[in-house]
C-alpha cells in the first residue's frame, strides 16, 4: 500500500541553523510528492513539490529531492530563520487513485 | 492554485447538536476532499465530494455522522452529527484536479465540542 514516514519532532533550532527534516515512502509506481507547511493556527500550503524521480522542488530557500532509489523526499534548508517555526507535512498522491497520503508531521522551532 | 474559503473559522458547540462546515471555491474544481486533523496529529482523509451524486467515504467514515453535499463545481458542505467531545478537530477541505496533482487547502475549521 501507500505510505509515508516522517522524522518524529519536535525539532528545535537556532536562527541560521541547517534543516534536515527526513522524509520516505513506499508506493506503487511513481507517485508525486509534496512537502506542505501549517504555520499556527492556519491551514495547509503547498511548500514544494516534485512529480518525478530526481526531480527537485525549491520555495523559500527549502528543498527537496525525489530519490527513486531510497524512496526518500527529504526537506533541507541551508539557513532557517525564526519565521520558519511551523509544522511540515510530507505527502504523496498515489498514482492509484486521488487521495494523498500525509506523514505524522514535524513540528520545528527556530529560537533567536 | 486556488482560493477556498470556509466557514465558519471556530466555533464551540454543544454535545448532541450538529455542525454544518461550508467550503467555497474560487474556481471550478474536480475533486473535492474533507480532512479531520485532531489534535497534534496529521491528516486523515474522511471522504471525497462528489459533485451531483453521494461522497466516497473513508474506512471508518460514515454518511450519516458526516454527510456531504457537493451541489455545484465551487461549493461543498461536510456536517458534523450528533457531536462528542471527541469530534474536536480541525476540518479541512481540498481541493485538487486529478490523479497526481497539487491539493489546495482551506484554511481550517477550529471545531470544540464540550
Amino acid at each position: 500500500g501507500n505510505s509515508v514516514t516522517q522524522m518524529e519532532g519536535p525539532v528545535t533550532l537556532s536562527e541560521e541553523a541547517f534543516l534536515t527534516i527526513n522524509c520516505t515512502y513506499t508506493a506503487t509506481g511513481y507517485p508525486s510528492l509534496f512537502w506542505y507547511v501549517q504555520y499556527p493556527g492556519e491551514g495547509l500550503q503547498l511548500l514544494l513539490k516534485a512529480t518525478k524521480a530526481d526531480d527537485k522542488g525549491s520555495n523559500k530557500g527549502f528543498e527537496a529531492t525525489y530519490r527513486k532509489e531510497t524512496t526518500s523526499f527529504h526537506l533541507e534548508k541551508g539557513s532557517v530563520q525564526v519565521s520558519d517555526s511551523a509544522v511540515y507535512f510530507c505527502a504523496l498522491s498515489a498514482v492509484d487513485g486521488n487521495q494523498f497520503y500525509f506523514g505524522t508531521g514535524t513540528s520545528l522551532t527556530v529560537i533567536p | 492554485s486556488a482560493v477556498i474559503s470556509q466557514k465558519p473559522s471556530r466555533d464551540i458547540c454543544q454535545r448532541g447538536t450538529s455542525l454544518t462546515i461550508q467550503c467555497q471555491v474560487d474556481s471550478q474544481v474536480t475533486m473535492m476532499f474533507w480532512y479531520r486533523q485532531q489534535p497534534g496529529q496529521s491528516l486523515t482523509l474522511i471522504a471525497t465530494a462528489n459533485q451531483g451524486s453521494e461522497a466516497t467515504y473513508e474506512s471508518g467514515f460514515v454518511i450519516d455522522k458526516f454527510p456531504i453535499s457537493r451541489p455545484n463545481l465551487t461549493f461543498s458542505t461536510l456536517t458534523v452529527s450528533n457531536m462528542s467531545p471527541e469530534d474536536s478537530s480541525i476540518y479541512l477541505c481540498s481541493v485538487g484536479r486529478g490523479v497526481g496533482d497539487t491539493q489546495y487547502f482551506g484554511p481550517g475549521t477550529r471545531l470544540t465540542v464540550l
